[in-house]
């Protein structure tokens, strides 16, 4: 089993409504975690990290941290076609020391 | 202010033959980590250099090999190149502790033939 595990996608959402993204992780000594927005043939960007229980807001982006469920998830409100990209959920903490355990990425897709 | 920069951008290679990437970090930042990401997949972590040693590895063979100089900088070289080395190699750069992330370079598109 992958220690990151997020669906593939591609999950396709009309412009203006709520993206939510989705990401569970098996290594319960993960405690931090950092979303990545990844355009086609580019480089990750990180756009947000979160590390208590909870929710956590920048601007459109809400990334949400449920430790007892093992579960992080990505809102973005407002979506824009210039959303469109992979987004990728990454795990770090006891067993995997500085490293990012990646999950393969979601696919999101916003139509005008 | 610069971000992490790496070179060739694009390689391509035969089998067998031996191959170094390069990377210099952000400003201000003196961990570098390399991912592998093939097509289709979320990076994989290879390792990480602090203090010019390799500070944490994961699980790629010892054909995998890195160094990183005084001035942060870092290469990867990977020896007696297979055809499943063909993937997206990324550099990542952080402060120490990375609390805050990882900054990713733009990354080398490395194909082997």
């Amino acid at each position: 089993q992958k220690e990151v595990e997020q669906n593939s996608g591609p999950l396709s959402v009309p412009e203006g409504a709520i993206a939510s993204l989705n990401c569970t992780y098996s290594d319960r000594g993960s405690q931090s975690f950092f979303w990545y927005r990844q355009y086609s043939g580019k480089s990750p960007e990180l756009i947000m990290f979160i590390y208590s229980n909870g929710d956590k807001e920048d601007g459109r982006f809400t990334a949400q941290l449920n430790k007892a469920s093992q579960y992080v998830s990505l809102l973005i409100r407002d979506s824009q076609p210039s959303d469109s990209a992979t987004y990728l959920c990454a795990g770090r903490g006891k067993h995997s020391g500085y490293a990012l355990n990646f999950g393969k990425g979601t696919s999101l897709l916003v139509t005008p | 202010d610069a971000g992490v920069t790496q070179s060739p951008t694009h390689l391509i290679k035969t089998r067998g033959q031996q191959v170094t990437l390069r990377c210099s970090p952000k400003s201000g930042h003196d961990t570098v980590s390399w991912y592998q990401q093939a097509l289709g997949q979320g990076p994989q972590f290879i390792f990480q250099y602090y203090e010019e040693e390799e500070r944490q590895r994961g699980n790629f063979p010892d054909r995998f090999s890195g160094h990183q100089f005084p001035n942060y900088s870092s290469e990867l070289n990977v020896n007696a190149l297979l055809l499943g080395d063909s993937a997206l190699y990324l550099c990542a750069s952080s402060r120490t502790t990375a609390h805050y992330g990882y900054t990713f370079g733009s990354g080398t598109r490395l194909t082997v033939v």
